[in-house]
């Protein structure tokens, strides 16, 4: 079973509008921590916001912010007030663990979003 | 803060030759580092992880004498592709985690690996 979850494959937003990303997640590890990385055409993955399962309020970083409802193990990522240079690929990411001292890092398949003008 | 350089950035190289990449942490010391793979259009697979000073755990079905793997100092992994083929190109990624906090991954920017 898929343990990161992004139903997206691509979304287009209107530039200045807000734009939420999905991530679903399943884990049995009481504690874990959920990522959003963003990987522009150039390859490069630029962290954006982290959210920790003891998190008790949702993470926010500028113009991002994480919908985390962890009864519903989604950890959604919202784009407000769009920007052109926000086009590129999306990606959700959770650490579990430690198992044998490491902690594990798992991906979603991505989602790419297209800004227009 | 947290910034991961990887070097080359790209590289071509004939079939049968090896190549290594570098992954170091500028400004942090990481404890651990991360090797994924990339194919175009879809998610990073890793491939390795590596803990400074002890060999590095492969996942399954990467193979641990193609992909050398060498976590020499805090700041300092490298990966070498032995007797690289044309089916080894691809987009190469490293990450480090410094052990503390929120132990988020940060990134390198990446090796384009062309094999001829």
């Amino acid at each position: 079973a898929q343990k990161i979850t992004q139903t997206q494959p691509g979304m287009f937003v209107q530039e200045k509008e807000a734009v939420t990303l999905d991530c679903t997640y399943d884990t049995s590890d009481p504690s874990y921590g959920l990522f959003w990385y963003k990987q522009p055409s150039s390859g490069e993955m630029i962290f954006l916001i982290y959210q920790g399962s003891y998190d008790q309020q949702n993470a926010t970083e500028g113009r991002y912010s994480l919908n985390f409802q962890k009864a519903r193990k989604s950890a959604n990522l919202v784009i407000s007030a769009s920007q052109l240079g926000d086009s590129a690929m999306y990606f959700c990411a959770m650490r579990e663990g430690p198992s044998s001292g490491t902690y594990k890092y798992i991906f979603g398949t991505g989602t790419r979003l297209k800004v227009l003008a | 803060g947290a910034v991961v350089s990887q070097h080359p950035s790209w590289v071509i190289c004939k079939s049968g030759t090896s190549v290594k990449i570098e992954c170091r942490s500028l400004d942090f010391q990481a404890t651990t580092m991360f090797w994924y793979r990339q194919f175009p259009k879809q998610s990073l697979m890793l491939m390795a992880t590596s803990n400074e000073g002890s060999k590095a755990t492969y996942e399954q079905g990467v193979e641990k004498d193609k992909f050398l793997i060498n976590h020499a100092s805090l700041t300092l992994s490298t990966l070498t592709v032995t007797s690289a083929h044309p089916e080894d190109s691809s987009f190469y990624i490293c990450s480090a985690t410094s052990g503390l906090g929120t132990d988020t991954q940060y990134f390198g920017p990446g090796t384009r690996l062309t094999v001829l």
